[in-house]
């Protein structure tokens, strides 16, 4: 089982609409979750993390972790071409600082 | 603010030679942390460096190696290049606040082709 897995889509989306992103993890004891946007031929880039139970909200951006369910997700509102992107969630599987385990990415397609 | 730099941004080797990428880290970072992406694939990390030391590695053979210097800056030595070592090579720098939500920051990666 991968440590970090996330469906590869792609995931077309129309503009204006609510993109929803997900991804699971295998290891219970992990305590960080992050989210990163990757264009094409382009690094990743940091959207959000989070690490307790809930949502966090940010912009048009809302990250939600059920770590009861090991379950974390993106959600992207009101959904922009510009959005059009691979979405790597990535996971702290310790509490230290230390290695972050990304997933294979989810591509997004907004079309307009 | 310098973000992370890495350098060379493209590189061409032959089979069986051995390269040498760099990374800078973001300005007031510590920890230097290497990533190697396939195309269509997910960042596999390679290993971590922090006070000059390896502090953690991932799922790599002895071939690749690091280096961590006072300045914080990072190498990363391939030996006996393989054409599997093909990929984008990504440097993340991050700070080392003993907790475990401190974000990556990327550099703009080392586009590596083996031939």
């Amino acid at each position: 089982q991968k440590e970090v897995e996330q469906n590869s889509g792609p995931l077309s989306v129309p503009e204006g609409a609510i993109a929803s992103l997900n991804c699971t993890y295998s290891d219970r004891g992990s305590q960080s979750f992050f989210w990163y946007r990757q264009y094409s031929g382009k690094s990743p880039e940091l959207i959000m993390f989070i690490y307790s139970n809930g949502d966090k909200e940010d912009g048009r951006f809302t990250a939600q972790l059920n770590k009861a369910s090991q379950y974390v997700s993106l959600l992207i509102r009101d959904s922009q071409p510009s959005d059009s992107a691979t979405y790597l969630c990535a996971v702290n599987p310790d509490s230290s600082a230390s290695k972050i385990i990304f997933g294979s990415g989810t591509r997004l397609s907004i079309r307009p | 603010d310098a973000g992370v730099t890495q350098s060379p941004t493209h590189l061409i080797k032959t089979r069986g030679q051995q390269v040498t990428l760099r990374c800078s880290p973001k300005s007031g970072h510590d920890t230097v942390s290497w990533y190697q992406q396939a195309l269509g694939q997910g960042p596999q990390f390679i290993f971590q460096y922090y006070e000059e030391e390896e502090r953690q590695r991932g799922n790599f053979p002895d071939r690749f190696s690091g280096h961590q210097f006072p300045n914080y800056s990072s190498e990363l030595n391939v030996n006996a290049l393989l054409l599997g070592d093909s990929a984008l090579y990504l440097c993340a720098s991050s700070l080392d606040t003993g907790a475990s939500n401190s974000p990556l920051h990327f550099g703009n990666g080392t586009r590596l082709t083996v031939t």
